[in-house]
């Protein structure tokens, strides 16, 4: 699995957008962006992926450069309840058609704090 | 739709003894997946399992550890012999077979804290 670099911490404030990015230099053609977060020892909860084209769902954005080379994890209002860790994977999707999601390899995240 | 079941929440073990931990799959997935969190590290793949086989057990230690996941019943990760180093949070995670929309993405459970004394 290809390596990414996160910053250690970050704040924003409550109901701003917080940006988390994510570097992943040698990412391979195959390998997904994959966002999760824990929110302080709770099991990590998953946020979004996607491949090469920017992703939105109910909970962020997620935009991808165009060499892939880095992404940003977008929540456009931050809440209180968005402290957590936040972790950047890349991975490829599936080891096969009727094989389950590959495991995830765990950095260190980034610590974001939402402040009131 | 229940998530993904584990207990107990919390088990304490005198070294030496042996810990169970349980892990239910989310309906309909047939693959689970252990990790482990060490106070203050981050976590750290030990097991896939699908039923009755072990796909990938690169992360899990060479002794005292163990895993299963039976046609019947839930996913079990057995310590044995416990020491204090032992003592972290072990989530699970499973996710589904085939093709469906959350096909790429990993379910966790709440976790199961052991602690060692």
């Amino acid at each position: 699995d290809a390596k990414t670099t996160q910053p250690p911490s970050m704040d924003c404030a409550e109901g701003r957008a917080a940006n988390l990015p994510c570097n992943h230099s040698t990412i391979s053609g195959n390998e997904y962006v994959y966002w999760y977060r824990q929110i302080h020892s709770q099991g990590p909860q998953y946020i979004i992926h996607g491949l090469k084209n920017n992703e939105t769902n109910e909970m962020a954005s997620l935009i991808i450069t165009e060499d892939r080379k880095s992404s940003t994890l977008i929540l456009p209002h931050a809440t209180l309840r968005d402290t957590a860790v936040y972790y950047c994977i890349v991975r490829v999707a599936r080891l096969g058609e009727f094989q389950g999601a590959q495991k995830l390899v765990f950095g260190q995240g980034t610590r974001l704090t939402i402040n009131p | 739709n229940a998530g993904v079941m584990q207990n107990p929440r919390h088990l304490v073990r005198r070294r030496g003894q042996e810990a169970r931990l349980r892990c239910s799959p989310m309906k309909g997935h047939s693959h689970v997946y252990w990790y482990r969190q060490l106070p203050e590290e981050g976590l750290k793949f030990m097991v896939y399992l699908q039923k009755e086989n072990i796909i990938d057990e690169s992360g899990m230690p060479k002794e005292r550890f163990s895993a299963e996941f039976p046609k019947e019943g839930p996913s079990i990760l057995r310590i044995q012999q416990v020491v204090r180093g032992d003592s972290a949070a072990y989530f699970c995670a499973s996710s589904p077979l085939g093709r469906s929309r959350s096909y790429n993405e990993q379910f966790f459970g709440p976790g199961t804290r052991l602690t060692v004394l």
